[in-house]
This record gives structure tokens, sequence and C-alpha cells, in this order.
């Protein structure tokens, strides 16, 4: 199993901040992605990043896989309400499992 | 994209019971994933489900206790054996067509008694 760690953990901001994710390994993945997930639902993929020092933009969502390929963050700004859920990177190892992160719960309040 | 569809979506059993989660694809993926999470949390893999062939599981998981199916490119079973209240979690299965991306099924919540 190869760690991931996010941080911070839990985040609560008001509507109209910003914001940024950190998920950091000591290892290094053939890609990384990031899915939000919301309560009783599945997570979904909001992004795939493989190549280091890559940095893709989803309107309000910057995301930026790190130079060597081991970490990597999500920027989010202007926040509205329904950026509120569960946020996770996930590693894809060289054997093509999916290892996650420890989560990041976004609250974001009107 | 791939949509997928778990049974049950949620179920209450009585300690040393088994339950089987069936997860369906509705198109051929390459790969597909068991996960565990509790409510909140990260996922943790328990295993690579592997057509035709023994699954792979991940440290801390064994097949006597989550035997895994899948018998083709879009089905798959996992049976949680002999439950206790340890094992109270969602369970979600994924598929990935190698493409790395990864999709899920909305997760099957499972709780012991």
């Amino acid at each position: 199993t190869q760690l991931l760690e996010q941080s911070p953990q839990f985040l609560s901001i008001q509507e109209g901040e910003n914001l940024t994710v950190y998920c950091n390994s000591s290892s290094v993945f053939s890609s990384l992605q990031w899915y939000r997930q919301e309560p009783g639902e599945g997570p979904v993929l909001l992004v795939t990043v493989v190549t280091g020092g890559e940095v893709k933009k989803l309107k309000r969502l910057t995301f930026q896989f790190g130079d060597a390929r081991k970490d990597s963050s999500l920027h989010i700004t202007a926040a509205q309400p329904g950026d509120t859920g569960l946020y996770l990177c996930a590693g894809k190892s060289t054997g093509n499992q999916f290892y996650f992160g420890t989560g990041t719960s976004l609250t974001v309040i009107p | 994209s791939a949509v997928i569809s778990q049974k049950p979506s949620r179920d209450i059993c009585q300690r040393g019971t088994s339950l089987t989660i069936q997860c369906q694809v509705d198109s051929q993926v390459t790969m597909m994933f068991w996960y565990r999470q509790q409510p909140g949390q990260s996922l943790t893999l328990i295993a690579t489900a592997n057509q035709g062939s023994e699954a792979t599981y991940e440290s801390g998981f064994v097949i006597d206790k989550f035997p895994i199916s899948r018998p083709n490119l879009t089905f798959s079973t996992l049976t949680v054996s002999n439950m206790s209240p340890e094992d109270s979690s969602i369970y979600l299965c994924s598929g990935d067509r190698g493409t790395d991306t990864q999709y899920f099924g909305p997760g099957t919540r499972l709780t012991v008694l």
C-alpha cells in the first residue's frame, strides 16, 4: 500500500473564498487523479494528470502534478456551496492499482 | 464513460452471516476493483478482480474473508464472509478501461449487528 497524505483534512470556508488542497506521497505514480464524492454516492472523477509539472484547469478548479510525480494540488477559486464534498486524490501505481489519499472534507458556507 | 450499479444498496446483517454484493458495468472494462470506505473517510483498496482467475488482494485482506468472482468483463461479486460489526462499512466497486479513469458504483452500505 502506498500512502498519500492530504491536507487539510477538514476545511470550512465562506462562499467566494479561495482554497488549496494538497496531496503528498513519497512514492512516484504513473498518473494521479482527483475525485469529488458526495454523501451516498461513489467518487466522481474530476481530472487525471500524467506528466510531471502538468497543470490542468476545470472552470474554477486548477490541478497541478508535481515535477517528480509524487505530489499534487487542487486549487479552487471563488468557492461555491456546490463545491462542498469530500475531495480525494488517487495515485496509480505501476501495478495499475489506485491508492487513495486520506481525503479532504470541504464545506462552503453560503 | 461507464455506468456502474451495485446491489444491494444497503443491508443490515447479523453477525456470523455472509453477504454477496454484486457489481454490474454497462460496458466492458479492463480492470475492476473493490474498495471499503468508512463514511466521510478515504477508500481502502481490498482487491483487484481479475477475469477468469483469482483476485489479487491487498495487504490485510484475504480470500477466505472476501471471496471475489469476476466471470466476465462487466460483472463482479464481493462476498463479506462470517461478518462481524467491524465489517460495517461502505463497499464500492469500480471499473477502469485502462485509460487512467475509474468509474465508481454508488456503494453498498453494510451494517452488521
